[in-house]
């Protein structure tokens, strides 16, 4: 099945920082979202992203769907930017399955 | 915007109980997923429905969990007995018709001692 790895595990970043989160699947996808699961747990969906490039205030993603790659970009990053951000994607080969990544865990320091 | 409604929000069970969680859409969604999140991971899919009907289960432990949705629109999800390793969040969501994005419920919490 398609592997899903996301990067970094982990990052601590300073309140108004920038920074790139990176989501590389090892087969072609038909759908691909960016989730931030806050510290209730409640997955929040950012991004329906299977190609292209998409923006939502100080958030942005890019999926080069060729290469296999999704990127999430947040800029000035606030507190409440922190907790784990998924990546999943979905294909059609052995029946539509998503799969998540194991996420990147973002704690913004004020 | 999509809505979904789990209950209950958090259940404490003792190993070998009996244990069900409830999931209702709040508009119709032809699509309809169980996923399992353990701590520190990323949600697993249990099983998916296309209406009434099951899509894909191959990664729900068939022989303690059972899942079924009732008119194409509610929900359940069972395990019995359950096992110290199903302490878990346990998540619902629903697909968009029109595209493949999917939104979340809060989740159930479920602990087994």
């Amino acid at each position: 099945g398609i592997q899903v790895e996301q990067s970094p595990p982990d990052l601590i970043l300073q309140e108004g920082a920038n920074s790139t989160l990176r989501c590389n699947f090892s087969d072609s996808v038909n759908n691909l979202q960016w989730f931030h699961q806050n510290p209730w747990g409640q997955l929040i969906n950012l991004f329906y992203i299977p190609s292209g490039t998409k923006q939502n205030g100080r958030l942005s993603a890019t999926t080069v769907a060729t290469e296999r790659y999704s990127l999430l970009y947040i800029s000035s990053s606030q507190t409440t930017d922190s907790g784990v951000y998924f990546c999943a994607v979905g294909a059609n080969t052995g029946g539509f399955k998503t799969i998540f990544g194991a996420g990147t865990r973002l704690f913004v320091k004020a | 915007e999509a809505g979904v409604a789990q209950s209950p929000r958090y259940k404490i069970i003792e190993k070998r109980q009996s244990v069900a969680f409830w999931c209702n859409p709040i508009s119709g969604h032809a699509t309809l997923y169980w996923y399992q999140q353990i701590l520190g991971q990323g949600p697993k899919l249990l099983i998916q429905f296309q209406n009434n009907g099951v899509v894909d289960d191959s990664q729900l432990p068939k022989d303690r969990f059972s899942a079924e949705r009732l008119k194409g629109v509610d929900s359940t999800l069972k395990i019995q007995p359950a096992k110290l390793e199903d302490s878990a969040v346990y998540l619902c969501a629903i697909r968009r018709d029109r595209n493949y994005e999917q939104y979340f419920g809060p989740g159930t919490r479920l602990t087994v001692t």
